[in-house]
């Protein structure tokens, strides 16, 4: 089945913590991003990779890293979590630079305590 | 600066009732216009990407169109099951950022 795969799905943690969400995508895409989602703001963009070893930050990278050493994984790394990080984050993958539709992770809720 | 609105915020409908799901977007040049549907706790699910003015796409009850300016999702005779968060995304030319707006609500009652 194609899919992307997010863990973990629930993870709370205290701050300054470090952290890693895993994705990983099982269609050969070369387009992966993260997403966090808030109330009222709706989904922001972190990060984004065109292809392996190549990221670029989205629209509130600030907090965050990314590395793209396989075509399959995309980690989202949190190196010292604040409270301000809550959230809920979703890992997508898409074939052609993003040009096609996403396919979307189930998503990981974050809590920063 | 790129932007994408959605109205309404939420809407509730009887069993039935068409209505219509509008987008508007503020970009230099579209390379794609995404919609999709998100059920609560899930992650979003592709619907249709549109590229071009005048473009429709349809898939069972949904009908997408796309002018210059704006998008319109239009449901016809919904159904509960249709019930979900529809979200409106861009991507500019020149840029492989995509930008998101914040989602219509919609309840179809029985």
């Amino acid at each position: 089945e194609a899919q992307v795969t997010q863990n973990p799905r629930y993870l709370i943690t205290v701050t300054g913590k470090k952290l890693t969400v895993t994705c990983s995508q099982n269609m050969n895409h070369e387009y992966m991003s993260w997403y966090r989602q808030d109330p009222g703001l709706g989904l922001r963009q972190i990060y984004y990779s065109m292809n392996v070893e190549v990221t670029d930050k989205g629209d509130v990278p600030e907090g965050y890293k990314v590395s793209r050493k396989e075509k399959r994984n995309f980690p989202l790394i949190l190196e010292s979590p604040s409270p301000n990080q809550t959230s809920l984050y979703f890992c997508a993958s898409s074939a052609l630079k993003g040009v096609y539709g996403y396919t979307f992770g189930s998503g990981t809720r974050l809590t920063v305590v | 600066e790129d932007q994408v609105t959605q109205s309404p915020e939420a809407l509730r409908l009887q069993e039935g009732e068409s209505s219509s799901l509008n987008c508007s977007y503020t970009v230099s040049g579209l390379r794609g216009l995404f919609w999709y549907r998100q059920d609560p706790g899930k992650g979003p699910e592709f619907l249709f990407t549109l590229y071009s003015a005048g473009e429709e796409k349809e898939k069972e009850r949904l009908k997408a169109t796309l002018t210059k300016k704006e998008s319109f999702l239009h449901i016809t005779a919904p159904k509960p099951e249709d019930s979900a968060t529809y979200l409106c995304a861009v991507q500019a030319s020149g840029t492989y950022k995509y930008i998101f707006g914040t989602g219509t609500r919609l309840k179809v009652l029985a």
